[in-house]
């Protein structure tokens, strides 16, 4: 059974700080590995990765992906209250359904 | 600007009537999803489907279904609703492999 987990599941930082978001998985036919945002409504995404030890970056965040130890990271540097929100981690398999982790909830306070 | 729209945004219904959701989106991808998002379980497939006449069961199906019939649109019917189905239910596209799905604003379905 496919299984995608995200720890830590909740995470409360304060402004500025670097905070270090991860994702395990194990999912038979790997496609990708997807990094979303989600505030009060839809999930938003952020990266997409399907080659290990390529880093994704926008901005003050960032991803990389192992395919060997079978994990993610999203990085968020300099963290600011509009970062709080829920990140979901999610694994596309070949068939371009994807397997969600339960996310992390992050609380970025002033 | 090409989007995804979910509608209604919320519903009240009671159990065992039919409830349909609506999905549609303008960006002529091929793939349509639907997940339910619960506390504590995440986001789940419930159906998915890859084009026009096209649709796959997914982890959580039962109790669902869908139809395809145009590349726009592929709404989500309860047959007969229970209170285990009330969630936030979500759409998504994409346009094919390596590519990310893009989510809708969702439907909060609350089932008396």
């Amino acid at each position: 059974e496919d299984k995608v987990v995200q720890s830590p599941l909740s995470l409360v930082v304060h402004e500025g700080d670097t905070v270090t978001l991860n994702c395990s998985y194990e999912v038979t036919n790997f496609r990708s590995l997807l990094w979303y945002k989600q505030e009060k409504k839809a999930p938003t995404f952020l990266f997409m990765l399907t080659s290990s030890g390529i880093e994704k970056k926008s901005g003050r965040l960032s991803s990389i992906l192992d395919k060997k130890e079978l994990f993610s990271i999203l990085n968020i540097t300099a963290t600011q209250t509009g970062d709080s929100a829920i990140y979901l981690c999610a694994v596309e398999n070949s068939g371009y359904a994807l397997n969600f982790g339960k996310g992390t909830s992050l609380l970025v306070t002033p | 600007d090409a989007e995804i729209t979910q509608s209604p945004r919320h519903k009240i219904t009671e159990t065992g009537r039919q409830v349909t959701l609506a999905c549609h989106q303008t960006w002529n991808h091929n793939n349509m999803f639907w997940y339910r998002q619960d506390l504590g379980h995440g986001l789940r497939l419930i159906h998915y489907s890859y084009g026009v006449q096209d649709t796959n069961k997914g982890e959580v199906s039962d109790g669902y279904s869908v139809s395809r019939s145009n590349t726009e649109d592929l709404p989500l019917t309860l047959e007969s609703a229970a209170s285990s189905q009330t969630s936030v239910y979500f759409c998504a596209s994409s346009e094919g492999p390596n590519q990310p799905q893009h989510f809708g604003d969702g439907t909060r379905l609350s089932i008396l």
